[in-house]
């Protein structure tokens, strides 16, 4: 299976500070076939970034994904205080599907 | 707008079983498939299985195949998971996920816990 290596695991910033979160796989994900989520305590996963670089409905533009083959990132241009919370990266072009650990986004 | 709405918390005991519900709402049912994934308690997400809502074609996890059965409903728009000879490290939040050429949408979320 393909394993997702999220890093760093935590990322503490100040509001206004760019985020940064890398995506790392261990083989190379057919077609893009990769999206982001957000989750915040208690809520289900909110889908964020589809196809590695696309933003989906009604996210705002200060997230951005990037990236192609193993290696993928989001990044938060600028945080918002509501952008404090766990990033997920999820393959679905090889089953089984796969996650990654997570990246928790903390206020410093 | 699209909603899927999943059914109440379990509580279980070792051995037995357990069916999670997830209701659709806001687009045409048969149109797309679900993945079912779970949550154990303070920790990361693993994919159990795909079920396509048109024809009922399934993709299992190794790990649970042989304990597991995904049906859809497309009178009620309804997709179904069955876990069956629970464990205790069945224990999680088990989600449906909306999928057509991705996954976009999940449920709330079922929490199963399975204690003696």
């Amino acid at each position: 299976e393909i394993v997702l290596t999220q890093s760093p695991g935590t990322l503490s910033l100040s509001p206004g500070e760019r985020a940064t979160l890398s995506c790392r796989a261990s083989q190379s994900i057919i077609s893009n076939f990769l999206v982001w989520y957000q989750q915040k305590p208690g809520q289900a996963p909110r889908l964020l970034i589809y196809g590695a670089s696309s933003r989906a409905t009604g996210i705002p533009d200060r997230f951005s994904g990037s990236g192609s083959g193993t290696d993928f990132t989001l990044t938060i241009s600028r945080l918002e205080p509501e952008d404090f919370a766990l990033y997920y990266c999820h393959q679905f072009g090889t089953s089984p599907q796969t996650f990654g650990q997570g990246t928790r986004v903390e206020i410093k | 707008q699209v909603q899927l709405v999943q059914s109440g918390a379990e509580v279980k005991k070792p051995g037995a079983s357990v069916k999670v519900s997830c209701k659709a709402s806001g687009y045409t049912f048969n149109t797309f498939g679900f993945s079912w994934v779970r949550q154990a308690p303070g920790q990361g997400f693993e994919w159990m299985g795909w079920i396509n809502a048109y024809n009922g074609k399934t993709n299992y996890a190794q790990k649970v195949q042989g304990r597991i059965t995904m049906t859809t409903d497309t009178s009620t728009s309804t997709a179904y998971l069955e876990l069956r000879s629970l464990r205790a490290d069945d224990t999680a939040v088990y989600y449906c996920v909306r999928e057509l050429e991705g996954p976009d949408y999940w449920g709330q979320g079922t929490l199963v816990t399975v204690s003696s």
